[in-house]
């Protein structure tokens, strides 16, 4: 199945630097998500991008996409303590079906 | 945001029970879908549904049966629990903008434990 693979699979930062983690696939896509998850709750939805977009942002988040490279990543600047959790990307192949990737956690110190 | 919650909460079962955990949106929403979290696996789809009465199998679907009778619920059923079921179970609706797809919300999560 298309998962996308996160990099690196943990990070630890000092709370105000910059986070950059990673994601990669195999195939063709429509679009592709990243999330974050809190110890113990679920899933939130952070930023989408779309196969024909490079670069978006919201808020203190950076999305880059690469289709040749079949890459993509997410930068979180000025990192907080409340930045701590695990990210996943999600490969969006087709239809309204999202495939996650196994996720990076990240631990940022204050 | 779409209301979805998730029930029940937490649950301990037996080896050989069934058990069914229950999946309520407030929204209308179309498609639903089951996931089940493992350590060093990430997200596994389960089943999803695209409408009531219309369900698929996702990637880990063997000893899973889901059904949607009505649009506002999706149950996910284990016929016959087993340890290798021990999981983090996560429903989520797909979020729309007329026809485009936008994303997920995710339930707070259901955690069984199989003994």
């Amino acid at each position: 199945s298309q998962q996308g693979e996160e990099d690196p699979q943990a990070l630890s930062i000092q709370e105000g630097e910059n986070a950059t983690m990673n994601c990669s696939y195999k195939t063709s896509i429509n679009n592709l998500q990243w999330y974050r998850q809190n110890s113990g709750r679920g899933l939130v939805h952070l930023i989408l991008i779309r196969s024909n977009e490079r670069e978006k942002h919201s808020g203190r988040l950076r999305v880059t996409l690469d289709t040749s490279k079949k890459s993509s990543s997410l930068l979180i600047t000025a990192s907080r303590a409340a930045d701590t959790a695990s990210y996943f990307c999600a490969i969006g192949a087709g239809s309204y079906q999202l495939t996650f990737g196994k996720g990076t956690k990240l631990s940022v110190i204050p | 945001d779409a209301g979805i919650t998730q029930s029940p909460r937490h649950k301990v079962t037996e080896t050989g029970t069934p058990v069914t955990l229950r999946c309520h949106q407030t929204e209308n929403h179309r498609y639903m879908y089951w996931y089940r979290q493992d350590p060093g696996h990430g997200l596994r789809l389960i089943h999803y549904s695209y409408g009531v009465k219309d369900t698929d199998k996702g990637e880990v679907s063997d000893g899973y049966s889901v059904s949607r009778s009505k649009t506002e619920d999706f149950l996910l059923t284990l016929e016959s629990a087993t340890s290798s079921q021990t999981s983090v179970y996560f429903c989520a609706i797909s979020e729309t903008s007329g026809l485009i797809f936008m994303g997920y919300t995710f339930g707070s999560g259901t955690r069984l434990t199989v003994v």
